[in-house]
């Protein structure tokens, strides 16, 4: 069973910043929440990963609530080649720490 | 830089047939995945490798088996394909050992795919 809840679709206008939410309420306090994304045809790219704490890359924003129930990964501003399929995907790391990919945001970004 | 490497890109086989898919990374990464991707589904763990010479079995192992000699290189093989294993396969690597808050992370890096069609 996903262990994650993602919306199946979203549009974004290029340009502005799009913020995809994640529902993780059964996450534990040794999992951490990692955002993949997956631009067609291509293997799939980590963008960020979180514990407790808001992260922030050189490629998006992490804001995590602070129950840990859930997260919203935020793309600062849109281009169009940042449409492709976000996963948001719980994980304990190391030996135990295969990733669950559930079906994903499809985020397309429009001009 | 060559980071992680998939071949072939694009394989055509029969049912019946052997077909080895190759993964090789060039950043001495020790745990090393394989997954397929099929519409509907998406990415479904086929097995992964901790270290050379230790592989264990992900949620759809059947019909492959996987060998890790040398730790950078992490075959597939369909010992004979269905046309069920038609899909596109993708291979992962991960570095154990990037500790975060003092819990060690896994943060997965994929190659290209493979895109296989049993006819």
């Amino acid at each position: 069973d996903a262990k994650t809840t993602q919306p199946p679709s979203m549009d974004c206008a290029e340009g502005r910043a799009a913020n995809l939410p994640c529902n993780h309420s059964t996450i534990s306090g040794n999992e951490y929440v990692y955002w993949y994304r997956q631009i067609h045809s291509q293997g799939p790219q980590y963008i960020i990963h979180g514990l407790k704490n808001n992260e922030t890359n050189e490629m998006a924003s992490l804001i995590i609530t602070e129950d840990r129930k859930s997260s919203t990964l935020i793309l600062p501003h849109a281009t169009l080649r940042d449409t492709a399929v976000y996963y948001c995907i719980v994980s304990r790391g190391g030996s135990q720490g295969n990733l669950i990919f559930g079906k994903g945001t499809k985020l397309s970004v429009k001009p | 830089d060559a980071g992680i490497t998939q071949s072939p890109r694009y394989k055509i086989t029969e049912t019946g047939r052997q077909v080895t898919l190759m993964c090789h990374q060039t950043w001495s990464h020790s745990y090393m995945f394989w997954y397929r991707q099929d519409l509907g589904h998406g990415l479904r763990l086929i097995y992964y490798s901790a270290a050379a010479d230790i592989t264990d079995k992900g949620e759809v192992p059947d019909g492959y088996v996987v060998s890790r000699s040398k730790t950078e290189n992490f075959p597939l093989t369909l010992e004979s394909a269905t046309r069920s294993q038609t899909s596109v396969y993708f291979c992962a690597s991960s570095v154990e050992g990037a500790p975060l808050g003092g819990v060690v992370t896994d943060t997965q890096y994929f190659g290209p795919g493979t895109r296989l069609t049993v006819l």
